[in-house]
């Protein structure tokens, strides 16, 4: 069964420095989004990706995250200077007509900001 | 008031009860609802979606009640394998993409 592949699968980091999470989404899908889970809370949503731009960004992704698709499988989310509250689990999920139908969820990369 | 809302439970339930759970939701541009499961440390996965007209699937049945703005799963003859955390998702029809999820309903079927 095809799935969502992301890594690292955890990554410890100190405050103000960059980190890359990666992600492979299905092969066939169009649609590629971030979402974040911080210990304990809710599902958020960070930012959506369609036709090789962002379609749409919560209030969270601010000018310190950026994603792009390098080369046609990878979906990297960048944050550019990490923050402690930036500590959470990033999933990375993937569907193939839009939000209206299911999203794949990766198993997530859970990133510690120390 | 938060966009979706659940109990956040724990629900401990015995082995083959019936567990019932609702989620209220605000925005009533939402259109589209869906019941998603995480295990721990996991990823969310769909469960299922959720129809005005109710759907089940095997034993779980999910109902809309627009007037009200609530969502209810029920799931039949629970088995310990249904120990999980239930999402409740809400995706407006039109215009922004993003899914909102509720904090989730916490189940443990004891044995």
């Amino acid at each position: 069964e095809p799935e969502v592949t992301q890594t690292p699968s955890h990554q410890v980091t100190q405050m103000g420095q960059e980190v890359i999470l990666r992600c492979v989404p299905i092969s066939n899908h169009l649609y590629f989004y971030w979402y974040r889970q911080i210990l304990g809370q809710k599902v958020e949503f960070l930012v959506s990706f369609y036709n090789n731009e962002i379609s749409e960004k919560s209030e969270i992704f601010d000018d310190q995250f950026s994603v792009e698709r390098p080369d046609g499988s990878n979906f990297t989310l960048k944050i550019r200077s990490t923050k402690l509250e930036d500590s959470a689990m990033y999933f990375c999920a993937s569907n193939g007509r839009g939000q209206g139908g299911e999203l794949f969820f990766g198993e997530g990369s859970r990133l510690t900001v120390l | 008031r938060k966009e979706v809302e659940q109990d956040p439970g724990p629900f401990n339930v015995p082995e083959g009860a019936t567990v019932a759970f609702n989620c209220t939701y605000s925005n009533s541009a939402s259109q589209s609802f869906f019941w998603y499961r995480q295990d721990c440390r996991k990823e969310p996965k769909l469960l299922m979606s959720v129809y005005s007209s109710g759907n089940e699937d095997g034993r779980f049945t999910a109902q809309l009640n627009r007037a009200s703005q609530y969502i209810s799963l029920l799931i039949r003859d629970s088995k310990l394998s249904d120990s999980a955390t239930y999402l409740c998702v809400a995706h407006p029809l039109f215009g922004n993409e993003k899914l909102t999820f509720g904090t989730g309903t916490r189940l443990t079927i004891i044995p």
